[in-house]
């Protein structure tokens, strides 16, 4: 089936450098594309969005790439801090099928200072 | 602007019972999309509503199910309890029924017992 997922489960980094979370889409008629982060204990939170007549989107410290050529989906993280630790999601819609989400499996980002 | 928040947080039930929980989506969006969450299948779309109505569901059995009030505050339910259904319960909403961003809340730990 068309799904979304991440290449790593898992990333590890040191305070301060830059992090690059992976993602790739297998469904064309997908337009947005959205990451979320997931602290333990607490339900998603939106981090930054894009939609397919984009390929790259820029908010505070994080920028999303999008590549619908080879379909993959980035999210990099400048000057990651211990409190960036968490699960990331992407996810992804279409615009079909309304505002139901596709989540992949998650990439754990681990800080260490 | 509060949240979307969810309750009961946490819940504990006996295989064969019936759960309700409730949800409340931030101020001012009409729709309500639902979420399992496990380990092992990760982030899942349950249904979604808007004006009261379900407009989406996902691939669960019919023993989940779901409303939407008027007020937009929306309940599932999940009857006949099976151990397989112990996850975490995510609400999140959206101003409408597009593509808009989806604001999640902190979610409902069920574990059926």
């Amino acid at each position: 089936g068309e799904s979304v997922g991440l290449h790593l489960p898992t990333l590890s980094v040191q305070e301060g450098d830059n992090s690059i979370i992976n993602c790739a889409y297998s469904n064309s008629a997908s337009d947005y594309f959205i990451w979320y982060k997931q602290e333990s204990g607490k339900g998603p939170q939106f981090i930054i969005d894009i939609r397919s007549n984009m390929d790259k989107r820029q908010g505070q410290r994080v920028t999303v790439l999008l590549n619908k050529t080879v379909k993959h989906l980035s999210l990099q993280i400048a000057a990651t801090q211990p409190g960036d630790s968490a699960v990331y999601f992407c996810a992804e819609k279409e615009g079909q099928a309304g505002t139901a989400l596709i989540f992949g499996k998650g990439t754990t980002l681990s800080v260490s200072s | 602007k509060a949240g979307v928040t969810q309750t009961p947080r946490y819940l504990i039930k006996t295989r064969g019972q019936q759960v309700t929980l409730s949800c409340s989506p931030i101020s001012g969006h009409r729709s309500v999309s639902w979420y399992q969450q496990t380990p092992g299948q990760g982030l899942q779309f349950l249904f979604e509503y808007f004006s009261e109505t379900q407009r989406n569901k996902g691939n669960f059995p019919g023993r989940f199910s779901g409303r939407q009030f008027s007020n937009s505050r929306s309940e599932m339910n999940v009857s006949t309890l099976e151990l397989g259904d112990s996850a975490l319960y995510l609400c999140a909403s959206s101003l409408g029924f597009s593509r808009e961003t989806q604001y999640f809340g902190p979610g409902t730990r069920l574990l059926v017992l």
